[in-house]
Order: structure tokens, then C-alpha cells, then sequence
């Protein structure tokens, strides 16, 4: 069992650019975030879904787009990267529904926008 | 919304000492609160968590007091050792608007000094 995985681990893009981040459970959690993290300011939520076919947005979503087509995965897309978003980006999932609303993370991904 | 603070940003402790760190929150809605470990360049991971429903959880070296209150609650560690040298966060949860609304602290740098 993976648990959750995020790709790619890290990338350098251009400003402009279009780039998707992939992350994908196993745990059939049906809840699923994106964060990103700043030093100095913790983990901020971008989106979330609490299950296939909805999402919702969070605290910094401008510049962000996600999809849940399927309980597994959720992907993050920044149609047009600028320097700003350059962050550490982490996907988390969670039991959202029952007692346990812990939040588990992936690996995350450190992306570079030049 | 929810406003979590963290205190302190930095701390270093002797290997076998104690270390506190304590965060405070605004909404009185908030009834879980994790926290996360984060070494670096790894994901946040969950090292102990309370509910609004319980004063004080132990997990061998780990504590976590709360006072609802008081809005306020605790880490400690004890006995520690080289490998607690890590980034602490705290977090703030809750149901809102349909998803679990987490907050989180802007981190405690701990640092174990053999």
C-alpha cells in the first residue's frame, strides 16, 4: 500500500506555463486537499474535495484549478504559472464523515517558477 | 475564520530536557487539533491529536493539553532526543461549509542539542 503519492517531486517552469501536479491515494479517502507551504506561513489550503465529482475552494485559490473525477485521484493545475506560486505544494487525504478527520499527507512537491 | 497562533517560532532545548510548545485559537467552533511533525524536506506527519471532548492525551514522551476556555493548547515533549529536531505545527479543525476546515500554526522549529 502507497498510501498517498504526489508527482512529480520537484520542477522548474517557466513563467507562463501550464503544469498539472498528480496525487493519488490508495486509502479510499473520500476526502482530498492541496496545500501549499510558504516559510513563515505554514501550510495554506489552495482546494479540496470532499468527494468524486465536487470540489471546493479554500483559502488561496486564485491561479488554481483542481478536478475529482474519481475517488483516487486529484489532480492540481496552474494554467499559467507566475514566480509567486514557487512553493512546496503537499496533497493530503482524509475519512471525512466518520470520527477520524486526520489528515494524511503526500510527499509533496517543490515547484520553481522563474 | 479561524486564526491560529504558534509559539515559539524557534526553540532549542539540551537532548534530555523538556520542550513546550503552545498554540492559541479564535473559533470556538474548532474541536479537533492535530499535530504535525515535519522533518526537512519530508511531509507533515501526525504525531498526536485531541479532541474538544478531552483535556489531555499522552503518547509515551508526547502530551497534548487543552484548554477549551482558554482557546488554548499544548505540545510536550520530554526526554528529548536528537531526533525530535524537527518542524512542529499545530492545527485547528472543524466542519464548515460542507469540508473539514483546517487551520494550522506557522511552525516551531525545535532544535535538540546533543
Amino acid at each position: 500500500i502507497a498510501g498517498i503519492t504526489q508527482a512529480p517531486t520537484s520542477q522548474i517552469l517557466a513563467a507562463g506555463r501550464r503544469m498539472t501536479l498528480r496525487c493519488t491515494q490508495d486509502m479510499r479517502h473520500n476526502a482530498m486537499y492541496w496545500y501549499r507551504q510558504d516559510l513563515g506561513l505554514g501550510l495554506r489550503l489552495i482546494h479540496y474535495s470532499n468527494t468524486a465529482g465536487t470540489t471546493g475552494k479554500g483559502e488561496v485559490p486564485d491561479g488554481y484549478s483542481v478536478s475529482r473525477a474519481n475517488t483516487d485521484d486529484f489532480p492540481l493545475t496552474l494554467a499559467s504559472a507566475v514566480p509567486s506560486q514557487t512553493s512546496v505544494y503537499f496533497c493530503a487525504s482524509s475519512e471525512m464523515g466518520t470520527h477520524t478527520d486526520t489528515q494524511y499527507f503526500g510527499p509533496g512537491t517543490r515547484l520553481t517558477v522563474l | 475564520g479561524e486564526n491560529v497562533e504558534q509559539h515559539p517560532s524557534t526553540l532549542s532545548v539540551q537532548e534530555g530536557d523538556s520542550a513546550v510548545i503552545k498554540c492559541t485559537y479564535s473559533d470556538s467552533a474548532s474541536n479537533y487539533f492535530p499535530w504535525y511533525k515535519q522533518e526537512l524536506g519530508k511531509r507533515p506527519q501526525l504525531i498526536i491529536d485531541i479532541r474538544s471532548n478531552v483535556g489531555e492525551k499522552k503518547d509515551q514522551r508526547i502530551a497534548v493539553t487543552l484548554n477549551k476556555t482558554a482557546k488554548h493548547f499544548s505540545l510536550h515533549i520530554t526526554e528529548t532526543q536528537p531526533e525530535d529536531s524537527a518542524v512542529y505545527f499545530c492545527a485547528a479543525s472543524f466542519y464548515s461549509g460542507g469540508y473539514q476546515k483546517v487551520t494550522f500554526g506557522t511552525g516551531t522549529k525545535l532544535q535538540v542539542i546533543p
